[in-house]
């Protein structure tokens, strides 16, 4: 059974940091792009950032450019997105997800960036 | 950067009736565009690929058309558990852009 599970969400002020985590199991992972959809309150879907499965590929939402870095570590079958100068604009849930001919998504894990 | 428009913003109907999505891109896709249903407190589930392909464990009752920059999610009989949030996204160009989402609600 594919799972992907988020993790490291939470309250940060204005300006902080987060790291977010994706665990994947269920699937040769290093096969896989993989990418970060958040979702701000009551609003829209939004891409945020794709990695290919070996790493060579990356690419950004301009509203996450030179602020977000995507990354994975495919011996540990774990997806990362480093979040630095946090909005307010950037509290969201965090969707990892695999996507193509059948998708799969995890739970997501709330990011809030607040004073 | 590719652009997506979805209408309407909110559809009203009742279960039984026919319900047709559309979704505008600001230039070709190809068919490169994939639809999504997304209820509270959940992830989104995918419904179509590459414009017309039902996915895994899809109803019949879904079906997509279209390609270039026209798009068409039809339900041709509306179940209760079809009244959700609809997302196409464009899986031509990067970024992979979501359009701003239909609201289907009961009538």
């Amino acid at each position: 059974e594919v799972q992907l599970v988020e993790s490291g969400g939470g309250l940060v002020k204005p300006g902080g940091s987060l790291r977010l985590s994706c665990a994947a199991s269920g699937f040769t992972f290093s096969s896989y792009t993989i990418n970060w959809v958040r979702q701000a309150p009551g609003k829209g879907l939004e891409w945020v950032s794709s990695i290919s499965g070996g790493g060579s590929y990356i690419y950004y939402a301009d509203s996450v450019q030179g602020r977000f870095t995507i990354s994975r570590d495919n011996a540990k079958n774990s997806l990362y997105l480093r979040m630095n100068s946090l909005r307010a604009e950037d509290t969201a849930v965090y969707y990892c997800a695999v996507t193509g001919t059948t998708d799969y998504w995890g739970q997501g894990t709330l990011v809030t960036v607040s004073s | 950067e590719i652009v997506l428009t979805q209408s309407p913003a909110t559809l009203s109907l009742s279960p039984g009736e026919r319900a047709t999505l559309s979704c505008r891109a600001s230039q070709s896709v190809s068919s490169y565009l994939a639809w999504y249903q997304q209820k509270p407190g959940q992830a989104p589930r995918l419904l179509i690929y590459d414009a017309s392909n039902r996915a895994t464990g899809i109803p019949a009752r879904f079906s997509g058309s279209g390609s270039g920059t026209d798009f068409t999610l039809t339900i041709s009989s509306l179940e209760p558990e079809d009244f959700a949030v609809y997302y196409c996204q464009q899986r031509s160009n990067w970024p992979r852009g979501f359009g701003q989402g239909t609201k289907l609600e009961i009538k």
